[in-house]
């Protein structure tokens, strides 16, 4: 059964920083693995897509890579700002079916 | 035109009401997707629409019902509810249901159950 693992839990960093949040999954058989925002309350955002063919994504100041066979992802956000607060959420496709297999989420916190 | 929009945005309703979620998209996407998000949980999967049929059930209690009467229009309807079924219930849509697609979700409805 695909589980889907999200290190940190929550993370708290002044403006500027660049940083790095992880993802790791069980069953490296993915069709594609995809990256969300969530702000308190609200729907979910898509960041990036990354085909299983595919080693990363790139939009704006973000960046999502994939190591298939190692079973991790990495989103980096470059340069983060206060705006970029919320849960990020990664999310796996094992199947045709279109089911996504979603980790815990990292509570981002960008202070000023 | 990349939005999926849900009515209402917040619903209160009794263990004896029944209610209708509502889900709409634009983009000439052919699948649709009901997900639910208990508070501080990730999303789990309830249901999949693909080209208006019925694809995919996560073994989903009866007292939700889904309907897709067209392409762009994805309902759920509610009955005799528990109050553990109070949560944020999101609606998606992708181009297909096979592998590549990008899911794009709406704002949600927030649903209380007293």
């Amino acid at each position: 059964k695909q589980e889907v693992t999200q290190i940190p839990a929550a993370l708290s960093v002044p403006e500027g920083e660049n940083l790095v949040l992880n993802c790791s999954f069980t069953d490296s058989a993915i069709y594609n693995l995809q990256w969300f925002r969530q702000d308190p309350g609200k729907g979910l955002t898509s960041l990036l897509l990354i085909q299983s063919s595919q080693r990363e994504q790139t939009s704006g100041r973000l960046n999502a890579s994939l190591d298939k066979s190692s079973g991790r992802s990495t989103l980096y956000i470059a340069a983060s700002q206060p705006g970029d607060s919320a849960t990020y959420l990664c999310a796996v496709m094992e199947n045709q079916g279109g089911k996504l297999i979603f980790g815990q989420g990292t509570e981002l916190s960008v202070k000023p | 035109d990349t939005e999926v929009t849900q009515t209402p945005k917040h619903l209160v309703m009794g263990m004896t009401n029944k209610k209708s979620l509502k889900c709409e998209q634009h983009m000439g996407h052919r699948a649709m997707y009901w997900y639910k998000q208990k508070a501080k949980k990730p999303p789990e999967l309830m249901f999949v629409y693909s080209y208006e049929k019925l694809s995919i059930n996560e073994s989903v209690p009866s007292r939700f019902s889904p309907e897709c009467p067209n392409s762009s229009l994805l309902n759920l309807h509610l009955h005799a509810l528990q109050p553990e079924d109070s949560a944020l219930y999101l609606c998606a849509s992708s181009r297909g249901q096979v592998n590549y697609n990008e899911q794009f979700f709406g704002p949600g409805t927030r649903l209380t159950v007293l």
